[in-house]
């Protein structure tokens, strides 16, 4: 069965680096997602990418925050000085172009900013 | 805004039915679902219903809708060891323009399965 694959499966970082975090969706599909979850908390929606740009953005989406989708089959989220309050596990999410199917994700890369 | 919750924590013997309990505030949600996060894995989709029903059966798993009340809750008979899991609760109001399907989450309910 097809799946979103994310690498790495865990991220440790030092606080100012910057992170990219990487993601495979499944091939056929055209809608991509990155949501976050912070420990304890809800997962969060973080951007959409549809047609090599963004569809919507949430309010944590700020400028320390871009994605890319480099070469037609990753999907990679960028964290430019990254802050301990963005250690979380961040999901990538992908979806094919029919109206109403449901968004597959993938197995999470835990980001821990030291 | 969207808002989701759910109660954090269930605990159920082997056999036994769960059930796990939602509630939602945006009245204008089109498919309420519920995904599953087994440790270390992704969100699987367990299942999803549509605002315009009020109960989907799909095998062990029977999702009720209470639209006037906005509650959603999961019923999983005969509870197995394999079912314990992080359940999450989420709402989207559908497609819009741009054929985005923003999904809200609740923050999960941890359920475990006691031999």
């Amino acid at each position: 069965e097809p799946e979103v694959t994310q690498t790495p499966s865990h991220q440790v970082t030092q606080m100012g680096q910057e992170v990219i975090l990487r993601c495979v969706p499944i091939s056929n599909h055209l809608y991509f997602y990155w949501y976050r979850q912070i420990l304890g908390q809800k997962v969060e929606f973080l951007v959409s990418f549809y047609n090599n740009e963004i569809s919507e953005k949430s309010e944590i989406f700020d400028d320390q925050f871009s994605v890319e989708r480099p070469d037609g089959s990753n999907f990679t989220l960028k964290i430019r000085s990254t802050k301990l309050e963005d250690s979380a596990m961040y999901f990538c999410a992908s979806r094919d172009g029919t109206a109403n199917t449901e968004a597959f994700f993938g197995q999470g890369t835990r980001l821990t900013v030291v | 805004g969207e808002d989701v919750e759910q109660s954090l924590f269930l605990s159920v013997r082997e056999g036994d039915s769960s059930v796990i309990n939602c509630t939602y505030t945006d009245s204008s949600s089109t498919y309420l679902y519920w995904y599953k996060q087994e440790p270390g894995a992704g969100l699987q989709l367990l299942t999803y219903i549509f605002s315009n029903m009020d109960m989907k059966q799909d095998q062990r798993l029977t999702v009720l809708l209470n639209k006037k009340d906005k509650h959603l809750s999961l019923r999983i008979a005969d509870t197995q060891t394999g079912d314990s899991a992080i359940y999450f609760c989420a709402e989207s109001m559908g497609i819009n323009s741009g054929g985005y399907q923003k999904v809200t989450f609740g923050t999960g309910t941890k359920l475990q399965v006691i031999p």
